[in-house]
């Protein structure tokens, strides 16, 4: 039981680039979260998905796209990369939105 | 408008009891207050969550007021190993969804 796995671990990029991080969860859980975390700040929630197939916009959602096809995976996507989206992106899940989120080790992605 | 204030830092001996408030007086009647941790590079732990009632489990014990407007985590017994970023949560809603809002946390520092 591997719980919230991210992929890549790290990750550099030049300006105008794009790429999809990947979180997976082998919970069941139906509820999938993407954070961005900067530095002195907490974490604040990009998109969210409460089941396969369904995505919403949290508090940060500019210059990223999600995808839930699988219920599973919780994809993220850049596609045209700024300097302004280097941070510590986080992926968790949950039974509900009640319940606690269970949360990967993060993917720390640079934007030169 | 803060929707939870936390000290920005603490201090704690190794052995004492660590007590970390937090004030949330704008939750709403029916949502939960969780606490998570999160060590250096690591991604969220989730430590308890609770509604009305104290709760308490291997990890720590929390403390709701009667009014719901603020509430304190416990860590019985400190160790260094709780050196962390310890994050109240309340949810917010209904104009950003299932959004949780993690704030900048308490940095707790277990003094040998």
């Amino acid at each position: 039981n591997a719980g919230v796995t991210q992929t890549p671990k790290f990750r550099v990029l030049k300006t105008g680039q794009s790429m999809t991080l990947l979180c997976a969860q082998d919970m069941n859980h139906e509820y999938m979260y993407w954070y961005r975390q900067d530095p002195g700040m907490g974490l604040r929630l990009i998109h969210y998905s409460v089941g396969e197939g369904t995505t919403a916009k949290g508090e940060v959602p500019d210059g990223y796209n999600v995808s839930r096809l699988k219920k599973q995976n919780f994809l993220l996507g850049l596609e045209s990369a700024a300097p302004s989206q280097t941070s510590v992106y986080f992926c968790a899940s949950s039974w509900d939105r009640n319940q606690p989120q269970h949360f990967g080790d993060g993917t720390r992605l640079s934007i030169l | 408008d803060a929707k939870t204030t936390q000290p920005t830092s603490m201090d704690c001996a190794e052995g004492r009891a660590a007590n970390l408030p937090c004030n949330h007086s704008t939750i709403s009647g029916n949502e939960y207050v969780y606490w998570y941790r999160q060590i250096h590079s690591q991604g969220p732990q989730y430590i308890i969550h609770g509604l009305k009632n104290n709760e308490t489990n291997e990890m720590a014990s929390l403390i709701i007021t009667e009014d719901r407007k603020s509430s304190t985590l416990i860590l019985p017994h400190a160790t260094l190993r709780d050196t962390a970023v310890y994050y109240c949560i309340v949810r917010v809603y209904p104009n950003t969804g299932n959004q949780f809002y993690f704030g900048t946390g308490t940095s707790l520092t277990v003094i040998p």
